[in-house]
C-alpha cells in the first residue's frame, strides 16, 4: 500500500534556529515527491518538487533532500522565521495516473 | 491569491440543509480535484475532473454531489450532511498532460462546520 510518513508530528523552535523535517515513502512507481507549507486557514502551497534524480533542492532558506534508495526526504528550514510557523506536508506522485499520496503533516511552531 | 478561488470561506450547515461549495480557477489548467482535510489525517481525494469529465469518485458518500459545468468551475452540492463531514474542503486543479504531473494549485479552502 502506497503510504507517507512524517515526522516529527509536531515541532516547536526557537526564532533563528535550524530544524529539519522528515518523510519516509513507500509508493512505487515514484514519479515525483514535493514539500507544501500550509498556513492555518490556507491551502497548501508548493515549497520545493524532486525526481528521482535529484538529491537536493534549494528555495530561500528552505533545502530539501531525497533519497531515493531509502525512500527518504528531508525538508530543512535555516534561521526560522515567525512566518515559518505552519504545516508542512510531503507528498509523493506515483508513476502513471495514480492519484497523489500526502502525508500527515508536520506541524511546525516558531515562537520569540 | 493562488489563482484557485473558494468560496465561501466559512460554512455552518445543519443537517438537514443544502449547501454548495466553489470553486474557481484561472490558471488555464484542464483538470480540477476535491479534497477533504480533517484533522491530523491526510488530504483524502474525493472527486478528479479532467476536462470536464469526471474520472474518479473515491467512495464519496451521495450525500457530496460534484459538478463541473467547464474546466475552470467546480462545485461540491451538500445535502443531508453529518457532523463527521465537517472539515476543510480544498478544491485543487492542475495541468495534467499524458499522464505527467505539472504540480495541484490549491485553493484557501471551505472550513465546514455540520451542526
Amino acid at each position: 500500500k502506497n503510504q507517507v510518513e512524517q515526522s516529527p508530528q509536531s515541532l516547536i523552535i526557537l526564532e533563528g534556529k535550524n530544524c529539519t523535517l522528515q518523510c519516509n515513502y513507500t509508493v512505487s512507481p515514484f514519479s515525483n515527491l514535493r514539500w507544501y507549507k500550509q498556513d492555518t486557514g490556507r491551502g497548501p502551497v508548493s515549497l520545493t518538487i524532486m525526481t528521482f534524480s535529484e538529491n537536493t533542492k534549494s528555495n530561500g532558506r528552505y533545502t530539501a533532500t531525497l533519497d531515493a534508495d531509502t525512500k527518504q526526504s528531508s525538508l530543512h528550514i535555516t534561521a526560522s522565521q515567525l512566518s515559518d510557523s505552519a504545516s508542512y506536508i510531503c507528498v509523493v506522485t506515483p508513476g502513471g495516473n495514480t492519484p497523489l499520496v500526502f502525508g500527515k503533516g508536520t506541524r511546525l511552531s516558531v515562537i520569540a | 491569491e493562488t489563482g484557485v478561488t473558494q468560496t465561501p470561506r466559512h460554512l455552518v450547515m445543519g443537517m438537514t440543509n443544502k449547501k454548495s461549495l466553489k470553486c474557481e480557477q484561472h490558471l488555464g489548467h484542464n483538470a480540477m480535484y476535491w479534497y477533504k482535510q480533517s484533522a491530523k489525517k491526510p488530504l483524502e481525494l474525493m472527486f478528479v475532473y479532467n476536462f470536464k469529465e469526471q474520472t474518479e469518485n473515491n467512495s464519496v458518500p451521495s450525500r457530496f454531489s460534484p459538478e463541473c459545468p467547464n474546466s475552470s468551475h467546480l462545485f461540491l452540492h451538500l445535502h443531508t450532511l453529518q457532523p463527521e463531514d465537517s472539515a476543510l474542503y480544498l478544491c485543487a486543479s492542475s495541468q495534467a498532460l499524458r499522464g505527467r504531473d505539472y504540480g495541484y494549485t490549491f485553493g484557501s479552502g471551505t472550513r465546514l462546520t455540520v451542526v
